[in-house]
């Protein structure tokens, strides 16, 4: 059974351009959540995704940030008009379907964005 | 709203020694997990150890346990035989019970392992 799956596991943008970052989640596993880190700092809460519904977006920056999970395909994070600050690693968790037991989210390997 | 904090940004250890490193939180909640991940160098998240807030036992992985204390809001790792694989951010982790909810992480403590 496989991991969860980030790619790309490098992307450098310049400012201005969009950033497409993918996850696919553990197989059987319906709920994803993206997480930013920044450089020296934790991880950081910013969506939480189920098939073709967004659950929080709480963490997202309101504006250039956007997230989907199709019924068909991985989930994305998309940044637009990406700026320097955007710089950070970007991880993927999944977790399976709750039966009100313990849902452990199992993470990515995440990606890290440059922005030059 | 759930906060967590780790007081030590850095801490070293002989291998083969222990070391305790802190965690405290704050919450209003009574049911709720704990976490420890470790982040090597490759930065993946490695899940280390899991409390639940209701067990009152510590959680215990190998060298690897925990000292929960409810009601002080205190969740420490304790690494025994301390090895040089074990160098890492450790960050310490909270989440809801209740809802499939997010993680809430502290800033981390660096562990460095002197041979």
């Amino acid at each position: 059974n496989a991991g969860v799956m980030q790619n790309p596991r490098h992307l450098v943008r310049r400012r201005g351009q969009e950033a497409r970052l993918r996850c696919s989640p553990m197989k059987g596993h319906s709920h994803v959540y993206w997480y930013r880190q920044l450089p020296e700092e934790g991880l950081k809460f910013m969506v939480y995704l189920q098939k073709e519904n967004i659950i929080d977006e709480s963490g997202m920056p309101k504006e250039r940030f956007s997230a989907e999970f199709p019924k068909e395909g991985p989930s994305i994070l998309r940044i637009q008009q990406v700026v320097r600050g955007d710089s950070a690693a970007y991880f993927c968790a999944s977790s399976p379907l709750s039966r009100g037991g313990p849902d452990t989210q199992y993470f990515g390997p995440g990606t890290r964005l440059t922005v030059l | 709203a759930q906060t967590v904090t780790q007081s030590q940004p850095e801490m070293s250890v002989q291998e083969a020694e222990t070391v305790t490193l802190s965690c405290t939180y704050d919450t209003s909640e009574s049911d709720y997990y704990l976490f420890w991940y470790k982040q090597p160098p490759s930065r993946q998240m490695i899940l280390v150890i899991r409390q639940e807030a209701y067990k009152q036992q510590n959680a215990t992985e190998n060298r690897f346990s925990v000292n929960f204390q409810k009601a002080a809001k205190s969740f420490s790792l304790k690494i025994s035989d301390s090895q040089l694989g074990d160098a890492a951010m450790y960050f310490c982790a909270y989440r809801s019970m209740f809802r499939d909810d997010k993680i809430i992480f502290g800033k981390g403590t660096r562990l460095h392992i002197l041979p």
